[in-house]
C-alpha cells in the first residue's frame, strides 16, 4: 500500500542554519503530497502542499518540490528560527479515499 | 472563523472503562475525519464521514471502537473498554467536499492515557 518514509529526528541546528527534512513516498497513481508542522502544545498545521509533479509548495519561508522521478517531497528552509522548533509531518492522500497518510514525523529543533 | 476542536484535551483513565472523545469540525465542512497517533509513531487514519454517513473506516483497529456523527455536525469516537494500546494521541480533521485535493483543516487533540 501506499506509505511515506521521513528520516529520523531529532534534527538540532542552530539559528539561521539551511534546513532539509527528506521525505518520500510510495504510491499508485498520482497523490497529493503535504508537509505539516505540530508546534508544542497545539494542533497540527498544514504548511504546505503539491499536487502534481514539479509542483512547489511553499509557506512562511519554507519550500518543497514534487519530484515524481525520485518520488521524494524533501522539505527546506534557508534560514531557520527557534521559532521553527516543532515536528513536521510528511502525508500524501490517497486519490480514492482522501485519506492521509503521514510518516513518523521529525522533530526540529533549533537553537540561538 | 472557528477552527476543529476537540474535547477533552486530555483524558487519564484506568484499563477496562470507557471514554468519549469529541470533535467539533469547522462549519459547513461535510468531511469529518478521525486519526490517532500511538507512541510517537506515524499519524494513521481511522475513518472518515461524509455528512453523518461512514464513507470510509477502514482503519478502525477493532470493535471496541465507534465512531457517530448524528446529524452531520459534530462526531464522537467512543472507545470501550479501553486498553492499554489505546493511549496516545486522536486528531479530527475537517474538509470542504469538492476536488481530491481538498485540505483537511486539523483540531489540537486529546491525549488519551490509559493505565
Amino acid at each position: 500500500g501506499d506509505s511515506v518514509t521521513q528520516m529520523e529526528g531529532p534534527v538540532t541546528l542552530s539559528e539561521e542554519a539551511f534546513l532539509t527534512i527528506n521525505c518520500t513516498y510510495t504510491a499508485t497513481g498520482y497523490p497529493s503530497l503535504f508537509w505539516y508542522v505540530q508546534y508544542p502544545g497545539e494542533g497540527l498545521q498544514l504548511l504546505l502542499k503539491a499536487t502534481k509533479a514539479d509542483d512547489k509548495g511553499s509557506n512562511k519561508g519554507f519550500e518543497a518540490t514534487y519530484r515524481k522521478e525520485t518520488t521524494s517531497f524533501h522539505l527546506e528552509k534557508g534560514s531557520v528560527q527557534v521559532s521553527d522548533s516543532a515536528v513536521y509531518f510528511c502525508a500524501l492522500s490517497d486519490n480514492n479515499t482522501d485519506k492521509l497518510i503521514f510518516g513518523t514525523g521529525t522533530r526540529l529543533q533549533v537553537f540561538p | 472563523e472557528a477552527g476543529v476542536t476537540q474535547f477533552p484535551s486530555h483524558s487519564v483513565i484506568e484499563k477496562g472503562q470507557t471514554v468519549t472523545l469529541r470533535c467539533d469540525p469547522i462549519s459547513g465542512h461535510d468531511n469529518l475525519y478521525w486519526y490517532r497517533r500511538v507512541m510517537g509513531k506515524e499519524i494513521k487514519f481511522l475513518l472518515h464521514f461524509v455528512k453523518e454517513s461512514k464513507q470510509d473506516e477502514s482503519g478502525m483497529p477493532n470493535n471496541r471502537f465507534l465512531a457517530e456523527r448524528t446529524g452531520g455536525t459534530y462526531s464522537t469516537l467512543k472507545v470501550q473498554p479501553a486498553e492499554l494500546e489505546d493511549s496516545g494521541v486522536y486528531f479530527c480533521a475537517s474538509s470542504q467536499p469538492g476536488t481530491y485535493t481538498d485540505t483537511q483543516y486539523f483540531g489540537p487533540g486529546t491525549r488519551l492515557t490509559v493505565l
